[in-house]
């Protein structure tokens, strides 16, 4: 069965530097991966994907991830960190080519941007 | 605005109560999704529907019941509730490629926040 970990509880950043969410997956054959991120009391705000092609995937809001097949693992990445970035963030994985399946998602990563 | 409807967004409600949760999905979307989110437990799938079928069970108590309709919203039915089904719970809906290949994300609802006291 596919998993997900997300090895860091909090990540704390200065504003303006860059930030990295780590996420490592487990399934068998080519994952499909996603971000997320969810704002105080509010639902998952979808943020970017990975299926295929270039490494090196572009959300919304200037995040970026790069999937590493070799360490079987999708951070989750920005060259500067805003204030209004800290939030709590999932990384999801979907077992490709097993039919209509729901993401299996980690524990979350609460990041905390400090002005 | 994700387009996925829930109501209510606050509950709170006695033990051994029962209680029903309510999904639209989006517009076109065929599958119906439900989490659990509690603080030590993170984001728990539950049990998924597709254009009115049980697709794929997850981590559902026998207590939790599901069904999607022919309009294709679904509601959540949670019985002889405890203390600890206290949490957010959430539906996501996603469309099926024609293909079957499954590279779509799910998007969100806002969430049921449900308090058992």
């Amino acid at each position: 069965a596919q998993s997900v970990a997300q090895p860091e509880d909090q990540v704390n950043v200065a504003e303006g530097n860059p930030l990295t969410v780590k996420c490592t997956y487990s399934v068998s054959g080519n994952p499909y991966l996603f971000w997320y991120v969810q704002y105080p009391n509010r639902g998952l705000q979808f943020l970017l994907k990975y299926i295929t092609g270039d490494n090196l995937v572009k959300g919304s809001y200037g995040f970026e991830a790069e999937f590493n097949k070799s360490q079987t693992s999708f951070h989750l990445k920005k060259p500067s960190a805003l204030v209004s970035d800290s939030a709590l963030y999932f990384c999801a994985v979907r077992e490709p080519y097993s039919g209509n399946t729901p993401l299996v998602f980690g524990k979350g990563t609460r990041l905390s941007v400090i002005a | 605005d994700s387009g996925v409807t829930q109501t209510p967004k606050h509950l709170i409600t006695a033990t051994g109560q029962r209680v029903t949760l309510r999904c639209s999905p989006r517009s076109g979307d065929l599958s119906v999704y439900w989490y659990q989110q509690s603080l030590d437990q993170g984001l728990q799938f539950l049990i998924q529907y597709y254009n009115g079928e049980e697709r794929a069970k997850g981590n559902i108590l026998e207590r939790f019941s599901a069904q999607q309709f022919p309009d294709l919203h679904s509601e959540l039915n949670l019985s002889s509730l405890e203390l600890g089904d206290s949490a957010l719970y959430f539906c996501a809906s996603s469309v099926v490629q024609g293909t079957g290949l499954m590279n779509t994300e799910a998007f969100f609802g806002q969430g049921t926040r449900l308090t058992v006291v």
